[in-house]
């Protein structure tokens, strides 16, 4: 079955920086990739998502990447600020189940 | 206002007395899961159902149960907790169609003595 890797565990930027967040998967079936954002307490949130159809995806200050051929696909926040301060997860859909498998999270920390 | 509600928040139970978490969504999903966080482990999932009285085992299903008797609702039953399955649980409902955002619940806290 499917088997998402996600790297780094932690990460702390100042802010103002860039984050990059890495995840790697092992299903060459699987066809979409979410990025969900958990604040301190809350519930996972969606922040943005890339189909294998597409290589990159921009929404403001985020942004993901795709690489179908390696297996991996990446979250890259600019800018970041310390409302981004919150644990990330990337997840990748088995086809044809909607069953998400999600990475093991990072916590990012971004200090003013 | 869409939504996924989990009952309760938080829950403090003693071992072997069989609990109840509700999960209820208003959008009329066809996909519903349930899973569990743990620290260093991320989200797993337990169970997860695709329609109505359509039900099956995710990754983590041990000691754990589900129904989905209406569209609407996904109760997810501990016949007999332990402390092992003292964590953070999370519901979560989806249109079902592939390529589709997951709506979670606020999360139910329970701790198993």
């Amino acid at each position: 079955g499917e088997n998402v890797e996600q790297h780094p565990s932690t990460l702390s930027v100042q802010e103002g920086d860039s984050a990059v967040i890495k995840c790697t998967y092992s299903d060459s079936a699987s066809n979409y990739f979410p990025w969900y954002k958990q604040e301190l307490g809350k519930r996972p949130q969606l922040i943005i998502d890339i189909r294998s159809n597409v290589g990159e995806k921009k929404d403001q200050r985020i942004a993901v990447t795709l690489n179908k051929t390696a297996k991996h696909f990446s979250l890259h926040i600019t800018e970041t600020q310390p409302e981004d301060s919150a644990v990330y997860f990337c997840a990748a859909t088995q086809p044809n189940t909607d069953k998400l498998i999600f990475g093991t999270g990072t916590r990012l920390q971004v200090f003013p | 206002e869409a939504q996924v509600t989990q009952n309760p928040r938080y829950l403090i139970t003693v071992t072997g007395k069989k609990l109840t978490v509700t999960c209820s969504q208003n959008m009329n999903h066809e996909y519903m899961s349930w899973y569990r966080q743990d620290p260093g482990l991320g989200l797993r999932q337990i169970y997860y159902s695709m329609n109505v009285e359509v039900t099956d085992k995710g990754d983590v299903p041990e000691g754990y149960k589900v129904s989905r008797k209406e569209k609407r609702n996904f109760p997810l039953i501990l016949e007999s907790p332990s402390p092992n399955q003292t964590s953070l649980y999370f519901c979560a409902s989806s249109q079902g169609l592939g390529f589709t955002e997951a709506f979670f619940g606020q999360g139910t806290r329970l701790t198993v003595v």
